[in-house]
């Protein structure tokens, strides 16, 4: 099975502007999560979605948002760049929704916010 | 709530050298404990977890981890590191209130393998 794909893989963008960052799980896998990676603060939980519906939030401003669609993938979109979103973004998927499930883990997409 | 504390942000070791590396958890639940790696430029890759089903837990690449409930510790093991070892290794926790796969990380151990 291919992995979990997670593009753009690179993304530069200037304070103020939106992006938009996708994810597309493991095939078959319904349940998606993202963190986000930085030297200061480590991995952090943003989200994680589950048949469409967000079932959990973690403590970012409104300004991140996300969905999930029909077919599991999945979008986050980051609102009005501050440079202190400059981070490695992780989308990672698992079968279902659970603590015992395995999160299987993208490559990540790196934006710079200048 | 749950944390993770992860005991010494640089380890070093030889190679051939027995690899610790030190997670402590706190969790009012159960926990469910996992190790991944990432190495440069990459996300994270599954080393273990534990789900209660035995206390030792194996898992890729030759790594072992032991959950003592006593000393609330998960710590990672192997006998004999190699210079492909060398990586940033993460230890989560998960199983808080609710039906979540929210996962709580370590701060990160970067380990080093000297030649």
């Amino acid at each position: 099975k291919a992995g979990v794909t997670q593009t753009p893989r690179y993304l530069i963008k200037t304070r103020g502007q939106q992006v938009t960052l996708s994810c597309s799980p493991i095939s078959g896998h319904r349940s998606v999560s993202w963190y986000q990676q930085t030297p200061g603060q480590g991995l952090q939980f943003l989200f994680e979605y589950f048949s469409e519906t967000q079932r959990n939030k973690g403590n970012f401003p409104g300004r991140f948002s996300g969905r999930q669609f029909s077919n599991s993938r999945s979008e986050m979109n980051v609102s009005t760049l501050e440079l202190g979103d400059s981070a490695l973004y992780l989308c990672a998927s698992s079968s279902f929704l659970g603590s015992s499930e395995t999160q299987y883990f993208g490559p990540g997409t790196r934006l710079l916010v200048l | 709530a749950q944390s993770v504390t992860q005991l010494g942000s640089h380890v070093s070791v030889s190679e051939g050298a027995l690899v610790l590396l030190r997670c402590n958890y706190s969790s009012s639940v159960p926990p469910y404990l996992f190790w991944y790696v990432q190495y440069p430029n990459q996300g994270l890759q599954l080393l273990l977890k534990y789900t209660s089903a035995a206390t030792l837990v194996k898992g890729i690449n030759g790594f072992e981890a032991e959950f003592k409930k006593s000393e609330t510790s998960f710590h990672l093991t192997k006998p004999s590191a190699h210079m492909s070892d060398a990586a940033e290794y993460f230890c989560a926790v998960s199983g808080g209130s609710g039906n979540t796969g929210k996962l709580i990380f370590g701060q990160g151990t970067t380990l080093q393998v000297k030649p």
